[in-house]
């Protein structure tokens, strides 16, 4: 099972900021198979990014994802009121299996 | 606009079988481009996948999960269903359900509200 580590597990910012998310996987996924997802509190998941880099539909463009091999980042350029709120990776080259998540609140 | 709804018991006592329905409308269940999940996050938790079922009825389970998971599809009433068997504490979580686009593997991109299901004598 490819474990999918994110790091920190808060991340407190003020309104403007950077927010700069890491997701580790225990071993190589491929770039098509990594996924972003954003949830706020009595909501469920709502997909943000996937194949690394492709926005879904809807999502604004400050929202942008990189990375390779084992190690993945989403970040926010600018964080608005709106994006506080709980991320998480997924992979689902082998399996699905989902981070434990980054925590983006306001500082 | 595809829209996902779970329904079931919100409460179920140890050791037996734990129900959900996963009604899909705005859109065919049969569609051969979308497959059906079920995802879990246990309260204050991360989420967890628990299986993938196609129209056909074909499924694809978490390992962890896969003795005590099963998955079906009623197409006539266009709605997908999970049965997890022996449950136990461990397996109180708000469930939902979700549509994958194109393929087993791919994201999920569509979600119900998601039901809590509390597992208590």
């Amino acid at each position: 099972e490819i474990v999918l580590t994110q790091s920190p597990g808060t991340l407190s910012l003020s309104p403007g900021e950077r927010a700069t998310l890491s997701c580790r996987a225990s071993q190589s996924v491929s770039r098509k198979y990594l996924a972003w997802y954003q949830q706020k509190p009595g909501q469920a998941p709502r997909l943000l990014i996937y194949a690394v880099s492709t926005r879904a539909t809807g999502i604004p463009d400050r929202f942008s994802g990189s990375g390779s091999g084992t190690d993945f980042t989403l970040t926010i350029s600018r964080v608005e009121p709106e994006d506080f709120a709980v991320y998480y990776c997924q992979q689902f080259g082998t399996s699905h299996t989902f981070g434990g998540g980054t925590k983006v609140e306001i500082k | 606009q595809l829209q996902l709804q779970e329904s079931g018991p919100g409460l179920a006592k140890p050791s037996e079988t734990l129900s959900l329905t996963c009604t899909v409308s705005g859109g065919s269940i049969s569609s051969t481009n979308s497959y059906w999940a079920w995802v879990r996050q246990p309260p204050g938790k991360g989420l967890e996948w628990i299986g993938s079922v196609y129209y056909t009825g074909s499924t694809y389970y978490y390992p962890s999960l896969q003795s005590r998971v099963t998955m079906s599809v009623d197409t006539s009433n266009n709605h997908f269903s999970l049965k997890l068997t022996s449950v136990t504490a461990a397996d109180t979580a708000v469930y939902y359900c979700a549509r994958i686009n194109r393929s087993w593997f791919d994201p999920f991109d569509i979600w119900g509200q998601g039901t809590m299901v509390t597992v208590s004598s």
